[in-house]
């Protein structure tokens, strides 16, 4: 079965310096993983997604991840956080040969203070 | 862009009575999703569909949940009698089924039970 763990279920920094949010996973089968971000009373939007080839991939909003298969891990960062990333973020794994089906972490929100 | 449309974007309901959520998912995809979010809480999969029947569900998804696709738009989600710890965010995601899919979600539909 897959999981997805996220260390920290509140990440708080100023505006200006680097965002990193963590994704640990579990699977069985090379995974494919995605971050999504969740807006106030709004859906969940794709910022990026790992399937295969180049393990640092980057996504919407200045936002990149790198694919760790040694550390199983696929942490978020941004080089400097604005205010406008304040929002919840969820990491999430699906197994490609099952129809894709995605297991969430807990989700990070994150505050970004002026 | 196409997108995957939920209605309604709210609906309240009395505990014990049944309720339908609807979903439009984009036009050439054929894998259809339902996930939960308890407010506050990490999104949850319920089910997923392919192929006019469920490929898996979790251990949420009980006699109480079905699916359906009843025409080749609309993928409906009914709960036959609801409970107040039904009152969540249901999410309705499609994707193509290609091997860098990826799962488009709607907005939500937030379902209260008094």
């Amino acid at each position: 079965a897959q999981s997805v763990t996220q260390l920290g279920s509140h990440v708080s920094v100023s505006e200006g310096p680097l965002v990193l949010l963590r994704c640990n996973y579990s699977s069985s089968v090379p995974p494919y993983l995605f971050w999504y971000v969740q807006y106030p009373n709004q859906g969940l939007q794709l910022l990026l997604k790992y399937t295969t080839g180049a393990t640092l991939v980057k996504g919407i909003n200045g936002f990149e991840a790198e694919f760790k298969k040694s550390e199983t891990s696929f942490h978020l960062t941004k080089p400097s956080a604005h205010m406008s990333d304040a929002a919840e973020y969820f990491c999430a794994v699906s197994d490609p040969y099952n129809n894709n089906d995605m297991r969430f972490g807990a989700g990070t929100r994150l505050t970004v203070k002026p | 862009e196409p997108e995957v449309t939920q209605t309604p974007s709210h609906q309240v309901t009395q505990m014990g009575q049944e309720v339908i959520l609807r979903c439009v998912p984009i036009s050439n995809h054929l894998y259809f999703y339902w996930y939960r979010q308890i407010l506050g809480q990490k999104v949850e999969f319920l089910v997923s569909f392919y192929n006019n029947e469920i490929s898996e569900k979790s251990e949420i998804f009980d006699d109480q949940f079905s699916v359906e696709r009843p025409d080749g738009s609309n993928f409906t989600l009914k709960i036959r009698s609801t409970k107040l710890e039904d009152s969540a965010m249901y999410f309705c995601a499609s994707s193509d089924g290609t091997a860098r899919a990826e799962a488009f979600f709607g907005q939500g539909t937030r379902l209260t039970v008094v």
